[in-house]
């Protein structure tokens, strides 16, 4: 079962940000929090990963509550090339991930 | 971070017969991992692909159905044996480099069976 819980969908205009929510309830403390992304036909693309403090790289920002119990992903200034689904994942007790259903993103022009 | 080539890209195959997916890595990583991802599905992870030993499969998953091989660091290969229809998927091989670390992908393997 997933550990996480994400929307189904998002829309989001290009050019604005976008804020892709996550909960992650039950998450222990050295779980890391890690976000890919699926473009149609492609293998899952790396985003960005995280344990407790926010995260920035060229792609995206994560941000992680101070519980830790949800994290937010921003794309800062979404593009067309932006859609896609977007998995945000963590690890079983057996290191594995879990993959759930993601949030299916889609830019609108 | 890893780049991973993974072959065939898409294959279409008869019942009955099999197909060996290849996947290699540009630089030596801990662990190999395949997943299956059904039309319109999240991916479900197969196996671990343990370097100089027999890979461990997850519920549901047996070796004599998908047997896995990895001679080194840097390559693996899965072989869908005895294909049926419903194996028809895209197979994803990954890797990761260490704990905690991110896991790299292939671009997957398209399969088809008629």
């Amino acid at each position: 079962d997933a550990k996480t819980t994400q929307p189904t969908s998002m829309d989001c205009a290009e050019g604005r940000a976008a804020n892709l929510p996550c909960n992650h309830s039950t998450i222990s403390g050295n779980e890391y929090v890690y976000w890919y992304r699926q473009i149609h036909s492609q293998g899952p693309q790396y985003i960005i990963h995280g344990l407790k403090n926010n995260e920035t790289n060229e792609m995206a920002s994560l941000i992680i509550t101070e519980d830790r119990k949800s994290s937010t992903l921003i794309l800062p200034h979404a593009t067309l090339r932006d859609t896609a689904v977007y998995y945000c994942i963590v690890r079983d007790s057996n290191y594995q991930l879990i993959w759930g259903a993601g949030t299916k993103l889609i830019i609108k022009p | 971070s890893a780049v991973i080539s993974q072959k065939p890209s898409r294959d279409i195959c008869q019942r009955g017969t099999s197909l060996t997916i290849q996947c290699q890595v540009d630089s030596q990583v801990t662990m190999m991992f395949w997943y299956r991802q059904q039309p319109g599905q999240s991916l479900t992870l197969i196996a671990t692909a343990n370097q100089g030993s027999e890979a461990t499969y997850e519920s549901g998953f047996v070796i004599d159905k998908f047997p896995i091989s990895r001679p080194n660091l840097t390559f693996s290969t899965l072989t869908v044996s005895n294909m049926s229809p419903e194996d028809s998927s895209i197979y994803l091989c990954s890797a990761e480099e260490g704990m905690n670390t991110e896991a790299f992908f292939g671009q997957g393997t398209r399969l088809t069976v008629v």
